[in-house]
């Protein structure tokens, strides 16, 4: 059973370009959340998707961010114009719908550089 | 609303030595309470968690954390070091109603010194 997967692991992008970052949770899940960690830092929360629905995006900048989970394919984090203070690991999770717990599995993260 | 304060943003212990990495947090409500381990460049693997029942949670490792209301705390322990311990450790919570994310601590680094 394949775990949350995530890619690319590695990214470099310069200033002004997009990055898209792929998040496929592990089989059953239907629960994907977005976080960014930067250096140095714990992880911050920015985004909680349900398919085709965003549930919670209170962690979100308000611009130039945006996060997709449609019915078929990966959750798509998009990030446009990068700027260098996007450089960050940015970490997906994700819950099955009915988990008590709260428990999210992660995936191993994109490493963004913005140049 | 929720915050996690992990003192020591670095601790290092002799092998063999205890392992002690404090979590506090503060709830408006009882929270779920988790513990993860960061190893350099991977994503986080969940040591363990508290829910209900049984304040004192053993998980993978041979770490334990206990939960303790009345210190809002959660700290994580291990009797004995092991070199391979050596990673980033942080301590997260979640509400157990409502907003299902995580609010995570700023992490402890821990440093085995064989």
């Amino acid at each position: 059973n394949a775990g949350v997967m995530q890619n690319p692991r590695h990214l470099v992008r310069r200033r002004g370009q997009e990055a898209r970052l792929r998040c496929s949770p592990m089989k059953g899940h239907s629960h994907v959340y977005w976080y960014r960690q930067l250096p140095e830092e714990g992880l911050k929360f920015m985004v909680y998707l349900q398919k085709e629905n965003i549930i919670d995006e209170s962690g979100m900048p308000k611009e130039r961010f945006s996060a997709e989970f449609p019915k078929e394919g990966p959750s798509i984090l998009r990030i446009q114009q990068v700027v260098r203070g996007d450089s960050a690991a940015y970490f997906c999770a994700s819950s099955p719908a009915l988990l008590a717990s709260n428990e999210q599995f992660f995936g191993p993260g994109t490493r963004l550089t913005v140049l | 609303a929720q915050s996690v304060t992990q003192l020591g943003s670095h601790v290092s212990v002799s092998e063999g030595a205890l392992v002690l990495l404090r979590c506090n947090y503060s709830s408006s409500v009882p929270p779920y309470l988790f513990w993860y381990v960061q190893y350099p460049n991977q994503g986080l693997q969940l040591l363990l968690k508290y829910t209900t029942g049984a304040t004192l949670v053993k998980g993978i490792n041979g770490f334990e954390a206990e939960f303790k209301k009345s210190e809002t705390s959660f700290h994580l322990t291990k009797p004995s070091a092991h070199m391979s311990d050596a990673a980033e450790y942080f301590c997260a919570v979640s509400e157990q109603t409502g907003a299902n994310n995580l609010f995570f601590g700023t992490g402890t680094r821990l440093t085995v010194i064989p």
